[in-house]
This record gives C-alpha cells, structure tokens and sequence, in this order.
C-alpha cells in the first residue's frame, strides 16, 4: 500500500459545528503533516507530527485541533470555524522528517464551512 | 530555506519536451532541490529531488548547474495529463519541513 487516504473527500459544517478529518497510510511511515490550500495557493504547513508526538504547529488557531492516536493514523479536529477556514485540507507522510524521497500526499479533504 | 523563483505559467505541446526552470540563487551547501507537481483538485505528487548532480527517473530529469543557483525539470515527452502546477522547493539538509511557493502552472496542449 503506497497511499494516503484521507476521509471525507467534501464536508459542509456550519460555524458551530465539530467534525473531525482522517488520515490514513499504512507504509511504515513515521512522520505525518497537515496542509491547508486555499484557491490558488500553494499548500501551507499546518502541523507536524514526529513518531506520534507533535513535533511543529505553525500558530495554527485553537479551532483547529491534531491528533495522532497511532502510527498509521492522523486526525484534524475541527471545532467553531469561520467562513475563511473554507479550503483543501492536505494530509501527507514521509518515513521520518529527515531528506528523504519526499512526502506522500493524500487527495485532501475539501472543506466548506457555512 | 532558500527562497525560489519559478515563471508563473508555461505552454508546451504535446509530445513535446517540457523544460521548467528554477531560479534558487541563495541555496546552501546542505540544500537539497526537490520538485513536486499538482494536477487540479489532487494532493501534490512527488517528481524528484537532487543535491549537486544531475537525476533522472522515470518521471522526469532534473538538471541542476554547476553553481546549484538554479536548476531545470525536464519532462522529455510531454502528455495532457502533465498539465499541472510545478513546484520547485529548496530543503534544507537534515530535519526539516517542505514549504511551497507559488509554482508554475503547465499547459500541455494537443
């Protein structure tokens, strides 16, 4: 299995709404990231995880939430957004956080919040 | 990590050979150069990566000059499935994150 898969692939939530995205990859790999992709924009780094434990956030608000209950798995809890958090919700993993042959991205969640 | 500067948009006819440059003028000793690509609607997708000297995979080849300011991704046979937005990202060595820049949108047309 050389994939990432990310469930829903579209989700609709109202502002006072929790929902929660998932991530998936069963390649062994130990490191594990969050991306955001607004139109047109590249994707923007959101959190890092490194053997299960949280190894970066890049000042990502509070309404956004990981988690890593294992290896294989990696959620993003989703709690009061606003309007603006509408866009691609990127998960990718990588065998560790050193050089390597780059990350594996899953197709994104997109997310619209109403 | 060494900033990047890429054209925004590129043509290439189908069947031909696609060759997007990458300007890294600051790159470091220990700064590798990676290369993903992002069709519409999907999750980027590895092409290839180098240090100093040239690669070639299946995908691609990625020529990087001899002072590594700056480097080419070549597609040698181009396809309409190649249509995508380019990314060329400088990594520093050891630990560290992938971050994007704005990338150049290729168009393969028939």
């Amino acid at each position: 299995d050389t994939e990432v898969t990310q469930t829903p692939k579209h989700l609709v939530m109202g502002m006072t709404n929790k929902k929660s995205l998932k991530c998936e990859q069963h390649m062994g790999h130990r490191a594990m990231y969050w991306y955001k992709q607004k139109a047109k924009k590249p994707p923007e780094l959101m959190f890092v995880y490194s053997y299960e434990k949280l190894s970066i956030n890049e000042s990502v608000p509070s309404r956004f939430s990981p988690e890593c209950p294992n290896s294989s798995l990696l959620n993003l809890h989703l709690h009061a957004l606003q309007p603006e958090d509408s866009a691609l919700y990127l998960c990718a993993s990588s065998q560790d956080m050193g050089q390597g042959v780059g990350y594996t991205f899953g197709s994104g969640t997109r997310l619209t919040v109403v | 990590d060494a900033k990047t500067t890429q054209p925004p948009s590129m043509d290439c006819a189908e069947g031909r050979a696609a060759n997007l440059p990458c300007n890294h003028s600051t790159i470091s000793g220990n700064e590798y150069v990676y290369w993903y690509r992002q069709i519409h609607s999907q999750g980027p997708q590895y092409i290839i990566h180098g240090l100093k000297n040239n690669e070639t995979n299946e995908m691609a080849s990625l020529i990087i000059t001899e002072d590594r300011k700056s480097s080419t991704l070549i597609l040698p046979h181009a396809t309409l499935r190649d249509t995508a937005v380019y990314y060329c990202i400088v990594r520093l060595g050891g630990y560290s994150t992938l971050t994007f820049g704005k990338g150049t949108m290729l168009l393969v047309s028939p």
